[in-house]
């Protein structure tokens, strides 16, 4: 059974870093992309960032661009999002999501449970 | 970035009810669209990819249709458990963009 479970959230300061975390089980992790996305309260869904396959590509929204990292560790079964300066509008809640493709298309095909980052003073 | 236009932006319906939701993109995104169920505290579930292709295990009810910059979410019949908020997504490029989401209520 896939599964992905996000850790590492919390509140944090204006202007602070955090690094949220997913594990990956039940799926070979080093043979798909991975991605965050992000949900503010109450609002709706924001693409955040992907990592291709051996971390060659990594693509961002241009409103976290220079300010978030994401990265991987295939051995570890790992996928990680390291946020620096960050702002009020940065509170959301915070999935990875595995890529599947089929029909030439890529999508969202499995998502973890999500956590929630909290940016406040 | 591709901007992704949804509506309504909320909806509401009965069950048995026929309902259409309908998403159009700024710019042509070919079949690269993706339709997400959501239901409240949980995490978006994948119902259509490639514009019409049902993802396994997702009932029959739901289809999809659409190329270019038009496409709607169709569910024959409402179950109970439809009621949700749905939204449309396009990978054509790597800047992913969801559209706004559409409320379905009872």
């Amino acid at each position: 059974e896939v599964q992905l479970v996000e850790s590492g959230g919390g509140l944090v300061k204006p202007g602070g870093s955090l690094r949220v975390s997913c594990a990956a089980s039940g799926f070979a992790l080093e043979t798909y992309s991975m991605n965050w996305v992000r949900q503010a309260p109450g609002k709706g869904l924001e693409w955040v960032s992907s990592i291709s396959r051996g971390s060659s590509y990594m693509y961002y929204a241009d409103s976290v661009k220079g300010r978030f990292t994401i990265s991987r560790d295939n051995a570890k079964n790992s996928l990680f999002l390291q946020m620096n300066s960050l702002r009020a509008e940065d509170t959301a809640i915070y999935y990875c999501a595995r890529e599947g493709r089929g029909a030439g298309v890529y999508y969202f095909d499995y998502w973890g449970q999500g956590i929630l980052v909290t940016v406040s003073s | 970035d591709i901007q992704m236009t949804q509506s309504p932006s909320s909806l509401s319906a009965s069950v048995g009810d026929r309902v259409t939701i309908t998403c159009r993109a700024s710019q042509s995104v070919s079949n690269s669209v993706n339709w997400y169920q959501q239901k409240p505290g949980k995490a978006p579930k994948l119902l259509i990819y490639a514009a019409s292709t049902l993802q396994s295990g997702v009932p029959s009810r739901f289809s999809g249709s659409g190329s270019g910059a038009d496409f709607t979410l169709t569910i024959s019949s409402l179950h109970p458990e439809d009621f949700a908020t749905y939204y449309c997504q396009q990978s054509f490029n790597t800047s992913i963009t969801f559209g706004q989401g559409t409320r379905l209520e009872i």
